[in-house]
């Protein structure tokens, strides 16, 4: 298995743009994380999904974002508009079953000019 | 704050030196979890040990949990330059299905 793939793996925009990230989790896994990393606040769980249906959104700061997942195989966060303050780095895991590990992927750094 | 809060934030060892590094936490938990963090990428999964052990292994790893003091700790014993990362406690609740991740030890294996 090729594991979580995220792309782009680095994203570079100016304030105001439209921004989506994009997930494949590993085949099987039937819940899905978005995830943003700081140096400021450290990992923050933004939204995840079970069996492609959203579970708790509580962590997304703003309406600027939004989460999909259509179907088993992806998933995207975008945001929009973007601002500098959007800058970290994102990752996407999945797992399966209620308990146990998450398997991360490799993320994307996103910087908002 | 924090659900988890590791302790120290930051660690520099010799290499072959055994490093400890300590998560504590404030609600009751299901299952305790530890990953790694290599710069610039995603986090690895390393041991998990549930609410009702108290010590695992797993090779040169060793995790205790002392669910009495909500806290953890992870050992890794004859450090090498490859254990240089950011490690990383994450507390299952139970239920509610997601995890709540620690502030980070970064750790540095000096050569």
């Amino acid at each position: 298995d090729a594991g979580v793939i995220q792309s782009p793996r680095h994203e570079v925009t100016e304030m105001g743009q439209e921004v989506t990230l994009r997930c494949k989790p590993i085949s099987g896994h039937d819940y899905l994380f978005w995830y943003r990393q700081t140096m400021m606040r450290g990992l923050e769980l933004l939204i995840y999904f079970n069996n492609n249906v959203p579970i708790d959104d509580s962590g997304m700061p703003e309406d600027r974002f939004s989460a999909k997942m259509p179907n088993a195989s992806f998933s995207t966060l975008k945001i929009q508009p973007s601002e500098p303050r959007d800058s970290a780095v994102y990752f996407c895991a999945s797992r399966s079953g209620l308990a146990g590990d998450q398997f991360f992927g490799p993320g994307t750094r996103l910087t908002v000019l | 704050s924090q659900q988890g809060e590791e302790d120290p934030q930051a660690l520099s060892i010799q290499e072959g030196e055994n490093a400890t590094m300590n998560c504590s936490y404030k609600t009751s938990i299901n299952n305790l979890q530890w990953y790694r963090q290599n710069s610039g990428r995603g986090l690895v999964h390393l041991i998990l040990i549930r609410s009702n052990e108290r010590e695992k292994h797993s090779g040169r790893l060793r995790v205790t949990l002392d669910t009495s003091k909500k806290s953890s700790s992870l050992l890794i014993t004859a450090s090498r330059a490859a254990d240089t990362a950011s490690y990383f406690c994450a507390t299952d609740p139970g239920g509610n299905e997601k995890l709540t991740f620690g502030t980070g030890t970064r750790l540095t294996i000096i050569p």
